[in-house]
This record gives C-alpha cells, sequence and structure tokens, in this order.
C-alpha cells in the first residue's frame, strides 16, 4: 500500500482539463513543499513534470500546472492531447523514515 | 545532453548479489546527489534510497524497507553511481532506474532502466 493516495484512474477527452489528486498527510504532503509529479510512458523511465509543488522544469509544457492544500496536492492537464496518456505518480518528501514517498500512480486515459 | 544507463541486470539466483551501475554524462556527476528507484513489474514507483555529493559528506539515505541489504555508492572519478543489493530475495525483481537527484523529492534525470530478475 502507497503513503499517498491517488486515484487509480482518470480520463478526458482531447482539449479537455483534468485533475489528479494526492493525498498525504501533515507528516508529508501539508508538511512540505515539496511534492513533484512525474509521467511515465509504457517502457520509459518516468519524467519530472512538476516540483516544489507548482514548478516546471525547462521543456514541459505549460499545460502542466500543480497545487497544493493541505495534505493533498494537484496536478491539472489542461488541453489534454493524446501524448499524454501515461500513468502519473505524485512524490513527496517526509518526516518520516523513508524520506521520499510516492503514490500508488494513476492511469490516464485519454478517450 | 544529460545520459544516464544503467547497467548490470540480469537473471540472479534467491541468496545471490548484485552490483547495478549508472554511468553519467552532460553534466557536472560530482555536483549532484543521485538516487535509485526500482519499480516492480505492474507496480509504481519505489525509492531506494540516494547519495550525496561529496561536496555534502557523501553520505546515504535509505528507505527503511532497504535498510541492511542495499548499498549505494558513487566513483565520481568515473562518474558512475552503484547500487549493491545482497541476499537478492524474489520480491527484489524489477526494474531499476538510477536518476539525479535536483533536491527533495525532485528526480530530473533518469536513466532508461536494468531489470533484474530474481529466480532460482
Amino acid at each position: 500500500q502507497s503513503a499517498l493516495t491517488q486515484p487509480a484512474s482518470v480520463s478526458g477527452s482531447p482539449g479537455q482539463s483534468i485533475t489528479i489528486s494526492c493525498t498525504g498527510t501533515s507528516s508529508d504532503v501539508g508538511g512540505y513543499n515539496y511534492v513533484s509529479w512525474y509521467q511515465q510512458h509504457p517502457g520509459k523511465g518516468p519524467k519530472l513534470m512538476i516540483y516544489d509543488v507548482t514548478n516546471r522544469p525547462s521543456g514541459v509544457s505549460n499545460r502542466f500546472s500543480g497545487s497544493k492544500s493541505g495534505n493533498t496536492a494537484s496536478l491539472t492537464i489542461s488541453g489534454l492531447q493524446a501524448e499524454d496518456e501515461a500513468d502519473y505518480y505524485c512524490s513527496s518528501y517526509t518526516s518520516g523514515s523513508t524520506l521520499e514517498v510516492f503514490g500508488g500512480g494513476t492511469k490516464l486515459t485519454v478517450l | 545532453e544529460v545520459q544516464l544507463v544503467e547497467s548490470g541486470g540480469g537473471l540472479v539466483q534467491p541468496g545471490r548479489s548484485l552490483r547495478l551501475s549508472c554511468g553519467v554524462s552532460g553534466f557536472s556527476f560530482g555536483d549532484y546527489a543521485m538516487s535509485w528507484f526500482r519499480q516492480a513489474p505492474g507496480k509504481g514507483l519505489e525509492w531506494v534510497g540516494f547519495i550525496r555529493s561529496n561536496l555534502h559528506g557523501g553520505t546515504t539515505d535509505y528507505a527503511a524497507s532497504m535498510q541492511g541489504r542495499f548499498t549505494i555508492s558513487r566513483d565520481d572519478s568515473k562518474g558512475i553511481a552503484y547500487l549493491q543489493v545482497n541476499s537478492l530475495k524474489t520480491e527484489d525483481t524489477a526494474v531499476y532506474y538510477c536518476n539525479r537527484r535536483l533536491k527533495a523529492s525532485a528526480f530530473d534525470y533518469w536513466g532508461q532502466g536494468t531489470l533484474v530478475t530474481v529466480s532460482s
């Protein structure tokens, strides 16, 4: 069982917006602004999409945005495109014995 | 162009040891912490641990579940990070990824992964 809770799947049509939630506790998501989001296509390594809750690495489309409220972080993808179909994972720094915790992943389907 | 290439995976019998390597290019290896993750077949990402740069002591931290059997090291002269896994178990079967740790919870460059299969 993953430390952070994500929905197993979300879907949307091209051009629409979707939001993926990531719920933790005050020891991780709620306690630090060190939340990241990763995109993983089948058979590929993950790609960092968002870090520090809201920051996009160079080269990541501005259609991807992050936010946080309390113990829940969110990834929003606007203007959905076919290539956005992938698995998405959230992660957070934690004060626990394991410094980094992950969500179980969300499969995004673009209809 | 930043590149990370893992190697050393394969089929290993339970109880044996394995050392994975991660060669990097395209950035100043010694300036960054390096981390390892794994992903069991059909499962999510699991953080193994990381090693700080020698500027920050070269110390390591591991996931609680990885303490004891996993050891991360680095050779800055060669630009290689290593993951030693001892007493392999069938549940260690996974694709192992190395990556560059930008900061807490932000791993910005990843390799393609190397598959470790633990089976008799």
